[in-house]
């Protein structure tokens, strides 16, 4: 089955240590992208990357790093510079439909809740 | 600037009723795709429906149908027959196909559906 994985689904850390939440697809997917979503709010783009090897930043990039060493991954890692990092996390792909109507879609994993103590 | 704008932060709907949620959008390109999803507790983004800025038709998913009025640059889901399964929030998005695959999403709407 094709999808996208990200692990763990629940996170804590400590104030002041780097964390990396993971993502994995196997879509065959070039673009991915990482978004931040706090409660009662909309998604807001950290970074995302169109090809291995390159990647650009969204709105929100400040405290946030990621790296695209393959395909099937796109790594983010929250810094100890990122002011307040308490929130859920997905990742996405983008790519042709597998079912339905014809269209391009952006695809989610299941996310990763991320809270600092 | 491209722009989503929700404007109903909760809504409620009788079960087997009809509900539209609204969206418009800003952008200065004239190629987009404009994308809804639905966002259950669970936290999962569901895709719903796309439409493409040169579709001629709205465009229909089973129960839900876009309400695409370019001119306005407006494009409201339509739920039919509500069900409380459609309990959840809901996402509308853009992409303009100018901004290297770069998506930009509304804050969302809460959708109650009582029985």
């Amino acid at each position: 089955d094709g999808g996208i994985t990200q692990s763990p689904k629940y996170l804590f850390r400590k104030e002041g240590q780097n964390v990396t939440l993971s993502c994995e697809q196997n879509l065959n997917h070039d673009a991915m992208y990482w978004y931040r979503q706090d409660p009662g709010q909309g998604l807001r783009l950290i970074y995302y990357s169109q090809i291995v090897n390159d990647f650009q930043k969204g709105d929100i990039a400040e405290g946030y790093s990621v790296s695209r060493e393959k395909k099937e991954s796109f790594p983010l890692t929250v810094t100890s510079a990122q002011k307040n990092p308490t929130a859920f996390y997905l990742c996405a792909t983008y790519g042709w439909r597998t079912s339905g109507s014809d269209a391009y879609e952006q695809f989610f994993g299941p996310g990763t809740r991320l809270t600092v103590l | 600037a491209q722009k989503i704008t929700q404007t109903q932060p909760g809504m409620f709907v009788q079960e087997k009723e009809a509900v539209t949620l609204d969206c418009t959008y800003d952008t200065s390109d004239q190629s987009y795709g404009l994308f809804w999803y639905k966002q259950p507790s669970s936290g999962e983004m569901i895709f719903l429906i796309y439409q493409g800025s040169y579709d001629e038709q709205n465009a229909t998913e089973g129960r839900y149908s876009l309400n695409f009025q370019k001119a306005r640059k407006s494009a409201n889901l339509v739920i039919s027959a509500s069900q409380l399964g459609d309990s959840a929030m809901y996402f509308c998005a853009m992409r303009p196909w100018g901004t290297g695959n770069q998506f930009y999403f509304g804050t969302g709407t809460s959708l109650t559906v009582i029985p």
